[in-house]
């Protein structure tokens, strides 16, 4: 199975800031990455999916970068309601495989 | 588009459970359907997907133990879950095609 390491694993950060996360591939998965968020309690949310496109509704402070190996995450602009843990998922081979998670806090 | 996870519960070790993904608002027949979880403490895993064509697949986690499948006339899709372990305790999801769509999750608690 491809394995997926993101980074970092926890995260502070302030209203306002712009912070990145990133994920790896331990082999080539072409562009074929997404991004969720997911709050306690909640269901998971799409936020990107084939590594750079945002899904219709997500704000644009959210975005996706990346093919191949290396893919990144960045929030420009850090809201209150931005706090939450987020997670990449590899959807090129079966078994699909997430990252272990960046759990964003204030 | 909305979907409803039911069938969660307690179990006990070695036990069987099915889950349902009953699903309004789109043909479950003419999309793909995954299922994923989120263990106490842990991240999230894709547990298995289904096709419009039937094809189906598993994380290795489950393979072999749980079966996914679909009732077009009901338009529910189901998660046949046998021998069950503790550690396949969490709240299980289900979602359509990419994402876009989620249920509210069930709970499965694994447990002597």
């Amino acid at each position: 199975a491809i394995q997926m390491t993101q980074s970092p694993s926890s995260l502070s950060a302030s209203v306002g800031d712009r912070v990145t996360i990133t994920c790896r591939a331990s082999q080539d998965i072409r562009n074929d990455l997404a991004w969720y968020q997911q709050k306690p309690g909640r269901a998971p949310k799409l936020l990107i999916y084939v590594a750079s496109s945002l899904l219709g509704g997500v704000p644009s402070r959210f975005s996706g970068s990346g093919s191949g190996t290396d893919f990144s995450l960045t929030i420009s602009s850090l809201q209150p309601e931005d706090f939450a843990t987020y997670y990449c998922l590899q959807d090129h081979n079966y078994p699909y495989t997430f990252g272990q998670g960046t759990k964003l806090e204030i | 588009v909305h979907l409803v996870e039911s069938g969660g519960g307690l179990v006990q070790p070695g036990y069987s459970l099915r889950l349902s993904c009953a699903a309004s608002g789109f043909s479950v027949s003419n999309n793909y359907m995954r299922w994923f979880r989120l263990a106490p403490g842990k991240g999230l895993e894709w547990v298995s997907v289904i096709y419009s064509g039937g094809s189906t697949y598993y994380a290795d986690s489950v393979k072999g133990r749980f079966t996914i499948s679909r009732d077009n006339s009901k338009n529910t899709v189901y998660l046949q879950m046998n021998s069950l372990r503790a550690e396949d305790t969490a709240v299980y999801y289900c979602a359509k095609n990419r994402g876009d769509d989620w249920g509210q999750g069930t709970l499965v608690t694994v447990s002597s």
